[in-house]
């Protein structure tokens, strides 16, 4: 159980386009979702959480207008990146936790690498 | 603000042996939980181990087990009969009781094994 989607994996695009990622909770429904960016040989950086429903809240640094962010449904979160530029280019990274067991504990989508070239 | 740190980047075992990663944390809170997370070089997260912090005994998960002081706020991981498979970075990260589930993640660890 507790499964958590991303879609795409990997992604190549031209600066300037816009990309929208995924994540989905596949068997249980995510009341809270939170997206992280990770460089290489780095630790996860928080951006935002989302929860169902509401606005996203995001972190010091992170471009609300740059990396749109909806929560639309228990199983579904989606983050675009509008107008990327390769400065963008990095490992993106989803996670949910939930009702039903799963309050405490984050778990994480199999992340999406995107490319601005 | 809570911190985590993780003072061992890089940690070396022979297959079948014992290792322990380290994690301290930083926090005026007393109810919280603590987590071991895996990253293979697949990138995928996945949950090693758990501990409330209101729980005194140590959780175990298989060859998995933590070593938590409460009151020195360390929180390390020992894997034992060490396996090939293990070989991942491995972050400790701290989650306030009631912070809406917000992880704060340690450096991490990368470990190798020999075989």
């Amino acid at each position: 159980g507790a499964v958590v989607s991303q879609h795409p994996s990997r992604v190549i695009c031209k600066s300037g386009t816009s990309v929208k990622i995924e994540c989905r909770s596949l068997d249980f429904q995510a009341t809270t979702m939170f997206w992280y960016r990770q460089f290489p040989k780095q630790s996860l950086m928080l951006m935002a959480t989302s929860n169902e429903g509401s606005k996203a809240t995001y972190e010091q640094g992170v471009e609300k207008d740059k990396f749109l962010i909806n929560h639309a449904s228990l199983t579904l979160s989606t983050l675009t990146v509008t107008s990327a530029h390769p400065e963008d280019s990095s490992f993106y990274i989803c996670s949910a936790s939930g009702s039903g067991g799963q309050e405490e504990t984050q778990y994480f989508g199999p992340g999406t690498r995107l490319l601005v070239l | 603000a809570q911190t985590v740190t993780q003072s061992q980047p890089e940690m070396s075992v022979q297959e079948a042996e014992t290792v322990t990663l380290s994690c301290t944390y930083d926090t005026s809170e007393s109810d919280y939980y603590l987590f071991w997370y895996k990253q293979p070089p697949s990138r995928q997260m996945i949950l090693v181990i758990r501990q409330e912090a209101y729980k005194q005994q140590n959780a175990t998960e298989n060859r998995f087990s933590v070593n938590f002081q409460k009151a020195a706020k360390s929180f390390s991981l020992k894997i034992s009969d060490s396996q090939l498979g293990d070989a991942a970075m491995y972050f400790c990260a701290y989650r306030r009781w009631d912070a809406g589930n917000m992880l704060t993640f340690g450096g991490g660890t990368r470990l190798m094994v020999k075989p």
